[in-house]
């Protein structure tokens, strides 16, 4: 397995609370990218951090990467409801079209 | 901008018999696509990879003769499931990319079996 955690762990917070998602992985990768899964629906990317980079912000998110522990955060500020849904890390194989997926959080942001 | 349709979005078949499911790309080219099966527990397994004009690589686990797999343009690509069972359960999502790191999923292809 490429990844350090391997069941999905969930969150319930109320809307308008900052946020913060753990990953960690094992094995070496250039990028990690960060997605977001809503019910019924297909992961879509947020963010993607490159290994020369220790922090990326797009709006309300940032990603952090450190290589050296081989973990990445991704935080939301003031989360609304919308944001309730399942977020992934994924780091690239060996092959780079290659994403592997971790476990997920679930989060859930009560209005 | 980039989409990806997947169908059907859900089949109920038979205990041994077989599924077939498509992606589409519309609006990149999708050079590769990678198919994905995601568990109840949201756990991700991929399946394969396939790229126009290069043999496809099929995870440990997953082959060829299971799970074969087409991808004869850069807008589509479909997969059958082979004599399923209760253990090839799930969502099938089909991820698509073009050139960059960025995969555009489907919404999936839910198999459930009986």
């Amino acid at each position: 397995s490429q990844w350090g955690e391997e069941n999905l762990q969930a969150l319930s917070i109320q809307e308008g609370e900052d946020v913060t998602m753990n990953c960690s992985y094992k094995t070496y990768t250039t990028v990690v990218q960060w997605y977001r899964q809503k019910s019924g629906k297909g992961p879509a990317q947020l963010i993607l951090i490159r290994s020369n980079e220790r922090e990326k912000r797009s709006g309300r998110l940032r990603a952090t990467l450190d290589t050296s522990s081989q973990s990445s955060s991704l935080s939301i500020t003031g989360t609304l409801a919308t944001d309730t849904a399942v977020y992934f890390c994924a780091t690239e194989g060996a092959n780079y079209n290659v994403l592997y997926f971790g476990s997920g959080t679930k989060l859930t942001v009560e209005p | 901008g980039a989409l990806v349709y997947q169908y059907p979005r859900r089949t109920i078949c038979k205990s041994g018999t077989s599924m077939r499911m498509e992606c589409q790309a519309v609006g990149f080219q999708a050079t590769s696509v990678a198919w994905y099966r995601q568990s109840p527990q949201k756990t991700f397994e991929l399946i394969a990879l396939s790229t126009v004009n290069s043999a496809i690589k099929y995870e440990q686990n997953f082959t060829q003769e299971k799970f074969p797999i087409s991808h004869p343009n850069l807008s589509f690509s479909s997969m059958t499931v082979l004599n399923a069972y209760l253990e090839d359960r799930g969502l099938y999502l089909c991820g698509a990319q073009n050139s960059g790191n960025t995969l555009y999923f489907g919404e999936g292809s839910r198999l459930i079996v009986v």
